[in-house]
């Protein structure tokens, strides 16, 4: 049972370029979440799901987009990376109150 | 809008010291209440939660927290800390009517002196 999986693990962006980090989770879960963390911020809700097909805008949305097509995956993307994004990214997922969390990305734009 | 505020960004604590961080909410019903810590490098672990019911909960590696609705809070407490308690700690407030999502505090990173 691995959890909630992120890939990758570390990216390295220019301004400008795209990505998309993958948040696989095995638990059946219908909520998903992104979520990114900066110093002495916490954690900022950057988008949801509360099942498959759904998404919904957190605190702070803008510059990312999510898709969620499968109940397992909760896709986000970066369609124009700029430095303010450069961040540690986590996802959760969870069936009622207690998240579970992934490992983090960490992501940096230059 | 639901919100949290930790008021401690750091504190230092030396080894077999107690320990309260401290924690304030904001939200208009009676909340799901969570402390989390992180390790260096590590995502977040849940140490416990509040639901409903008794007020001091009791959560994983000895630590405890006590709702108090009058004061809009939920501080964080151990009686004796270990040196491998240091790391940062969140506290959250969630709702199952906001589609179950977290509002996480700043965090407090608690550094422990032998």
């Amino acid at each position: 049972n691995a959890g909630v999986t992120q890939t990758p693990k570390f990216r390295v962006l220019k301004t400008g370029q795209s990505m998309t980090l993958l948040c696989a989770q095995d638990m059946n879960h219908e909520y998903m979440y992104w979520y990114r963390q900066d110093p002495g911020m916490g954690l900022r809700l950057i988008h949801y799901s509360v099942g498959e097909g759904t998404t919904a805008k957190g605190e702070v949305p803008d510059g990312y987009n999510v898709s969620r097509l499968k109940k397992q995956n909760f896709l986000l993307g970066l369609e124009s990376a700029a430095p303010s994004q450069t961040s540690v990214y986590f996802c959760a997922s969870t069936d009622d109150e207690k998240l579970f969390f992934g490992s983090g990305t960490q992501l940096s734009v230059l | 809008a639901q919100s949290v505020t930790q008021p401690d960004i750091h504190i230092t604590v030396s080894e077999g010291a107690s320990l309260e961080l401290r924690c304030n909410y904001s939200y208009g019903a009676t909340p799901y209440l969570f402390w989390y810590v992180q390790s260096p490098g590590q995502g977040l672990q849940l140490l416990l939660k509040y639901f409903s019911g008794d007020t001091l909960v009791q959560g994983i590696k000895g630590f405890e927290a006590e709702f108090k609705r009058s004061q809009s809070s939920f501080n964080l407490r151990k009686p004796s800390v270990h040196w491998s308690d240091a790391a940062e700690y969140f506290c959250a407030v969630g709702a199952l009517e906001y589609g179950n999502k977290l509002v996480f505090g700043a965090g407090t990173i608690l550094r422990v002196k032998s």
